[in-house]
């Protein structure tokens, strides 16, 4: 079964601090891999996806294939960067996504 | 453009009543989706269509119908609405299938009592 977990519900980081925020999927074959992003009183919108191999406002995602993990990463968080952020494999055997549980960052000044 | 609208924002059921959430995109995309958030759940796929006039169940269709009669607009039925369809739901709109970005609609809050 096509599965994709994040297992922090709530991150919560100052100002300035390095941030990761973990997804873990679990699929077969070769998943497509995206990072959507919920800011307060705005619509869930992509932020990035894997294929693009591109940073983001700051924000990056690796691949690792061997832990089949997707983790979003920034080095210097900022108070904008709270919001909703939601993991989201797909596969191209069913040409749908999976979004995970979401995790809520937090930036404080 | 408006990008991806739902209609209502928020409604309020009986158990037992039915309704028809209306979602409207005007950029062309051939894929629609129906989506119903829960906390704690994140996001899950009730149905989508992959043109005009094709629908296919998602992860969670029973007790929804939906239907695509022109390219724009997916609607999605609740026949006899129950307190588990509880939810906020999000329509999306896509070019094409898995690699393409998804935009999303503001959402609809439904609570049936």
């Amino acid at each position: 079964a096509q599965r994709v977990t994040q297992p922090e519900k709530l991150l919560s980081v100052f100002k300035g601090a390095p941030v990761e925020l973990k997804c873990n999927y679990s699929y077969s074959g070769s998943p497509e891999l995206f990072w959507y992003v919920q800011y307060s009183r705005q619509r869930l919108q992509l932020l990035l996806r894997h294929i693009s191999r591109e940073s983001i406002k700051g924000f990056t995602a690796d691949l690792n294939k061997g832990e089949t993990s997707f983790h979003l990463k920034k080095p210097f968080a900022q108070e904008e960067d709270s919001a909703m952020y939601y993991c989201a494999p797909g596969s191209y055997n069913t040409d749908k996504l999976i979004f995970g549980t979401g995790t809520r960052l937090q930036v404080f000044p | 453009n408006a990008g991806v609208t739902q209609t209502p924002k928020f409604r309020v059921l009986k158990t037992g009543q039915s309704m028809t959430l209306l979602c409207a995109q005007d950029m062309n995309h051939e894929y629609m989706y129906w989506y119903r958030q829960d906390p704690g759940m994140g996001l899950r796929l009730i149905h989508y269509s992959v043109g005009e006039g094709t629908t296919a169940k998602g992860e969670v269709p029973d007790g929804y119908n939906v239907s695509r009669l022109k390219k724009q607009n997916f609607l999605l039925g609740l026949e006899s609405a129950a307190p588990s369809q509880t939810s906020v739901y999000f329509c999306a709109s896509s070019p094409g299938g898995l690699s393409y970005e998804q935009y999303f609609g503001p959402g609809t809050r439904l609570t049936v009592t």
